[in-house]
């Protein structure tokens, strides 16, 4: 069954503190890995989709890399408007479905 | 561009009334999808359009909720009646084919009941 699991639930960093936040997934056939920014209140905001294993992408202090097994969205110098929550979702070959972890809180402090 | 436009935005309600969510879809997409999302179990499918036409409804949770897509521009998400339990953030999605396109959300309606 394909499923995604989102790690840690929450994070407080410091303004300027770099961190990760990991999506583990099981997926038959990748065709894509998303990530979305969510802010209180709002829909999901597309951030990145990555296709294949060593596949990175970057978007001002985001950057997000892809292996077979798990994503990571590494946060560079955080500032407060940073602070959202991350979601991920990935779908799978044979499918239109999109399977969404339950995201990170990521709160950074000034 | 316009983004998936979603209507009402809130929405409060007494358990047993109607509701009805709609949803305009970005314009050339698709495929669309609403989802609900509460704390305790993330975001949910309750049903997949393609081509206008329901492809799978099995996460509509039950028969009070329907949907319907008369047109590529425009979908109803409706609640007959509602119940406390109902109460979440339903939101609305769209793409270009599906499978490994990425989907864009609408801003979500929130929706109380009491």
């Amino acid at each position: 069954e394909d499923q995604v699991t989102q790690s840690p639930e929450a994070l407080r960093l410091q303004e300027g503190e770099s961190s990760s936040l990991n999506c583990s997934y099981t997926v038959s056939g990748l065709r894509g890995l998303f990530w979305y920014r969510q802010d209180p209140g709002k829909g999901p905001e597309f951030l990145f989709t990555l296709y294949s294993a060593g596949e990175e992408k970057e978007k001002e202090r985001l950057k997000a890399t892809l292996t077979k097994k798990e994503s990571f969205l590494h946060i560079t110098a955080p500032k407060p408007e940073d602070s959202a929550t991350y979601l991920c979702a990935v779908s799978g070959s044979g499918t239109y479905k999109y399977i969404f972890g339950t995201g990170t809180r990521l709160k950074v402090l000034a | 561009d316009a983004g998936v436009i979603q209507s009402p935005r809130h929405e409060v309600t007494e358990m047993g009334q109607e509701v009805t969510l709609r949803c305009k879809p970005i314009s050339g997409h698709n495929s669309l999808f609403w989802y609900r999302q509460t704390m305790m179990r993330g975001l949910e499918l309750l049903i997949y359009f393609n081509n206008n036409v329901p492809i799978d409804d099995s996460g509509m949770p039950e028969d009070r909720f329907s949907a319907k897509m008369p047109n590529a521009s425009f979908s109803t998400l409706k609640i007959q009646p509602s119940e406390p339990r109902d109460s979440a953030v339903y939101f609305c999605a769209s793409t270009l084919g599906g499978g490994g396109n990425t989907i864009y959300f609408g801003e979500g309606s929130w929706l109380t009941v009491v």
